[in-house]
């Protein structure tokens, strides 16, 4: 039962446009909602999140976006870099909570 | 230099012969997890630690036993490990449950487990 998804398992876009990452839940109780990023041969880092009480939250190119009623969110990178390119893992949670609970993911491709 | 060690990062092993997979943060975080990635799945919780000799069932703990002695080791235990215990498996720390700005989890490097 996966309570999160992340439909598209790739994308590719080209440097210096926008790249979209879209994640779905199911679950009506998250509240907290991540994305963390994966480099081949490493560990997940973080890189934004966001809490059910906001819609927007904005770190440099990286912008996650909620939408509560629709249960989904979305990361927007603007402009895409060659380094960007990574797995991407949706993440989601209570508050308060260490049971996180990740989508599949997303290879983004920024081509040079 | 803040990190989760995990060792081995890889290991190959055969069905059934009992194995510790270590994990060591050097954060003094409260919170630590074990995860398996697998293709198509994502990450998926194996088990978490609040604290010291805390611990509770992620999403999937069935083959899988931990122990929170100190609060900066983490090891996973297989028991009797089965074929479909191969998988990507990644420690996870943080100082606080989700939702506390500036206390998400670190993750270490993983461990690449194949059983024959």
């Amino acid at each position: 039962d996966q309570q999160v998804k992340q439909n598209s398992p790739s994308l590719s876009v080209q440097e210096g446009r926008i790249s979209i990452l879209n994640c779905d839940y199911t679950n009506s109780m998250f509240d907290y909602f991540l994305w963390y990023k994966k480099y081949p041969a490493e560990g997940p880092t973080f890189l934004i999140s966001i809490s059910s009480i906001k819609d927007k939250n904005e770190d440099g190119r990286f912008t996650v976006f909620l939408n509560k009623s629709a249960k989904h969110l979305s990361l927007h990178i603007v402009p895409s870099q060659p380094g960007d390119s990574a797995v991407y893992f949706c993440a989601a949670s209570k508050i308060g909570n260490n049971d996180m609970r990740f989508g599949a993911g997303t290879r983004l491709t920024v081509k040079p | 230099e803040a990190q989760v060690t995990q060792n081995p990062r890889y290991l190959i092993t055969v069905t059934g012969k009992k194995l510790t997979v270590t994990c060591s943060q050097n954060m003094n975080h409260e919170y630590m997890s074990w995860y398996r990635q697998d293709p198509g799945l994502g990450l998926r919780q194996i088990y978490y630690s609040m604290n010291v000799e805390v611990t509770d069932k992620g999403d999937v703990p069935e083959g899988y036993k931990v122990s929170r002695k100190e609060k900066r080791n983490f090891p996973l235990i297989l028991e009797s490990p089965s074929p479909n215990q191969t998988s990507l498996y990644f420690c996870a720390s943080s100082l606080a449950g989700a939702g506390i700005p500036n206390t998400e989890a670190f993750f270490g490097q993983g461990t690449r487990l194949t059983v024959v």
